[in-house]
C-alpha cells in the first residue's frame, strides 16, 4: 500500500522568512502525481501546487516551490517571503496515474509569526 | 467559493442512524469524488464517481456507499452511524476526472455522531 508521511506535525516561520515543509511517499509505480493541499482554519481544501513524476523541474507557483527528489521519493514544499495568510495545516499528496489510489498526509500546521 | 457545494452544512445525529449528504459539483465538472477527515487527521479518500459512473473506490465502509445522478449531483449515504463515523466530509469536483486535473473542494459537511 502506498503511503504519504509528513514528519513535521508542526512548523513555525517568522513573516517574509522561508520554510520547508517536508513530505516522503511509498509506491512502486513510476508514473504518479504529488500535490500540496492548504487548509487555512475555514476548513477549505485548496489546491497549492502539483507535480508531474516524469517531469524533472520541480514546479514553482509564485512564492511556492517543491523539491521533487524521485529516487529519494521526496516532495518537500518551499514558502518563501511568508505571509501571515500562509498560516494553515498543509497536507501532501499523492495519487497514482490511472486514479485508483490517493493519499493524504497526517498534515504540517504552519504558524506565521508577525 | 470553489462552485462545488455541500449540504448540509453541519449534522447531528445518534449512533445506529442513516444520513445523506449531498454535492454538487462546479459547472461543467463531471467528476465527483467524496473524502472523510477525521479530527485533526488527514483526508482518507472514499469514492469518486464520473459522469454517473463509479471510477475509484478508496477507503469506503461497507456502511457508507454513493452515487451520482444524471444531473451530476452526487449523494454519499452513511448507515448505521457509529461514533468513530464523526468527521468533516468533503466532496470535491474536476473537469474529466483525471489524475492531473486539480480538485475543486466544497466547504465541507460537519457530521458528529452522539
Amino acid at each position: 500500500a502506498q503511503t504519504v508521511t509528513q514528519s513535521q506535525p508542526e512548523m513555525s516561520v517568522q513573516e517574509a522568512e522561508t520554510v520547508t515543509l517536508s513530505c516522503t511517499y511509498d509506491t512502486s509505480e513510476s508514473d504518479y502525481y504529488l500535490f500540496w493541499y492548504k487548509q487555512p482554519p475555514s476548513r477549505q481544501m485548496i489546491l497549492v501546487i502539483r507535480q508531474e513524476a516524469y517531469k524533472q523541474q520541480n514546479a514553482t507557483e509564485n512564492r511556492f516551490s517543491v523539491n521533487f527528489q524521485k529516487a529519494a521519493k521526496s516532495f518537500s514544499l518551499k514558502i518563501s517571503d511568508s505571509q501571515l495568510g500562509d498560516a494553515a495545516m498543509y497536507f501532501c499528496a499523492y495519487r497514482s496515474a490511472d486514479g485508483n489510489d490517493m493519499r493524504f498526509g497526517a498534515g504540517t500546521r504552519l504558524t506565521v509569526k508577525p | 467559493d470553489s462552485g462545488v457545494t455541500q449540504t448540509p452544512k453541519h449534522l447531528i445525529t445518534a449512533t445506529g442512524q442513516r444520513v445523506t449528504l449531498r454535492c454538487s459539483p462546479r459547472s461543467g465538472d463531471l467528476s465527483v469524488y467524496w473524502y472523510q477527515q477525521s479530527l485533526d487527521q488527514g483526508l482518507q479518500f472514499l469514492i469518486q464517481y464520473y459522469n454517473g459512473e463509479e471510477r475509484a473506490k478508496g477507503n469506503i465502509l461497507e456502511r457508507f456507499s454513493a452515487q451520482q445522478f444524471p444531473d451530476l449531483h452526487s449523494e454519499l449515504n452513511l448507515s448505521s452511524l457509529e461514533l468513530g463515523d464523526s468527521a468533516l466530509y468533503f466532496c470535491a469536483s474536476s473537469p474529466r476526472g483525471v489524475s492531473i486535473e486539480t480538485q475543486y473542494f466544497g466547504p465541507g459537511t460537519r457530521l458528529l455522531v452522539l
